[in-house]
Order: C-alpha cells, then sequence, then structure tokens
C-alpha cells in the first residue's frame, strides 16, 4: 500500500521569503502522478501543483516549484515570494493508478508580515 | 455547475440517526470521489465511483455507510446509525476521467458533528 509523509505539521515564513515544505512517499508502483494541494479555513482544497513521475523535469507553477527526486521518493514544495494569502494547510498527495488521493497528514504554514 | 457542490455545509445529528449529504459534482465530470477528513489529519479516500457504478468502495469504514449516484451526476452519502466516531468532514471531488492525470476538484465538503 501507498503511504504519504509529511513530517512538517507547522511551518512559519516571513512575507516576501522562500520556505520549503517536505513530502515523502512510499510506493511499489513506476508510474503515478504527486500533487500539493492548498486548504485554506474554507475547507475547499486547492491543486496547487502537480509532478508526473516519468518526468524528470520539476514542475513549476509561478511562485510554487516541486523537488522532485524520485530515486529518494521526495515530493518537496518551494514557495518562492511568500504571501499574506499562501497562510493555510497545505497537503502532499499520491494517486495511485486505481484513481484515488492519498493524502499527508498536512503541513500548516503561516506568513508573518 | 462552476464547482463542486456540496450541502449541507454543516450538519449536526444525534447520536444514532440517520444522515444523508449530497454533492453535486462539476458538469461533465464522469468520475465522483469521497474523502473523510478527521480533525487535523489528511483526507482519506472513502468511494470512488465512474459514471453510475461504485469503482471502488475499498475505503467506506463499515456497512452503515452507502454511497450512491443514480444518474451518474449527483452522487448522495448515506450514514445510518450515525456515531460520534463518525464526525468529520466529508469532502466530495469530481475529475474529468479516471486516469492519473486527470485532476480531482474538490467541493467546500460538509462538516458532520455527531451529538
Amino acid at each position: 500500500a501507498q503511504t504519504v509523509t509529511q513530517s512538517q505539521p507547522e511551518m512559519s515564513v516571513q512575507e516576501a521569503e522562500t520556505v520549503t515544505l517536505s513530502c515523502t512517499y512510499d510506493t511499489s508502483e513506476s508510474d503515478y502522478y504527486l500533487f500539493w494541494y492548498k486548504q485554506p479555513p474554507s475547507r475547499q482544497m486547492i491543486l496547487v501543483i502537480r509532478q508526473e513521475a516519468y518526468k524528470q523535469q520539476n514542475a513549476t507553477e509561478n511562485r510554487f516549484s516541486v523537488n522532485f527526486q524520485k530515486a529518494a521518493k521526495s515530493f518537496s514544495l518551494k514557495i518562492s515570494d511568500s504571501q499574506l494569502g499562501d497562510a493555510a494547510m497545505y497537503f502532499c498527495a499520491y494517486r495511485n493508478q486505481g484513481g484515488k488521493l492519498i493524502f499527508g497528514q498536512g503541513t500548516e504554514l503561516s506568513v508573518k508580515p | 455547475g462552476a464547482g463542486v457542490s456540496q450541502t449541507p455545509s454543516n450538519k449536526v445529528t444525534e447520536k444514532g440517526k440517520y444522515v444523508e449529504l449530497r454533492c453535486d459534482p462539476i458538469s461533465g465530470h464522469t468520475a465522483l470521489y469521497w474523502y473523510r477528513q478527521s480533525l487535523g489529519q489528511g483526507p482519506e479516500f472513502l468511494i470512488y465511483f465512474q459514471g453510475t457504478g461504485a469503482a471502488d468502495d475499498s475505503g467506506l469504514p463499515n456497512d452503515r455507510f452507502f454511497a450512491v449516484r443514480p444518474e451518474g451526476s449527483v452522487s448522495t452519502l448515506k450514514i445510518q446509525r450515525t456515531e460520534r466516531g463518525d464526525s468529520a468532514v466529508y469532502l466530495c471531488a469530481s475529475s474529468l476521467g479516471q486516469g492519473q492525470s486527470s485532476i480531482q476538484y474538490f467541493g467546500a465538503g460538509t462538516r458532520l458533528s455527531v451529538l
């Protein structure tokens, strides 16, 4: 069975600075997708970025980028130029071949003005 | 609709009662997922529909939980004889297809409180 681990329950960053959220996973599958979702207090999960396992190039979406290390089964999220609106819970998720998402425990990010 | 809609947004019930939670997916999305999110945890998979049929119900915790999607659009999650441990946020997501590349779009969830 696949598992996803986020070892940082809480993180804090100064506005305009850079922060990295960690995620590791375990799987025996060779083809899969990885995602980072953001969950603000409104509860709605919002997709931040996704990575295809067969692609070596790290995904980038504006201020958000990932460091995908397939051999190490690591998938960290880097947020550059942090903004107050980035404050939220962040979940790392693995999508298996069956289609369901497997989530980590989450990291609560706070942004200090 | 513009997004995934879940009703009610909050539901308070008494132990032993029956509840129904509704999910209205994005128009045209054939795949629909239910997840449960306990306080301080990440969402956990419950069940997944492709069209009208349940393609994977391995996450349903026991036979008190049941879900339907009779016309391949709206889905209802039904919980019988509710217990205090059922208190959680129930999230619904839909995607255009079932492929791994398909993005799941989430609703705002229903917060269920069992007293």
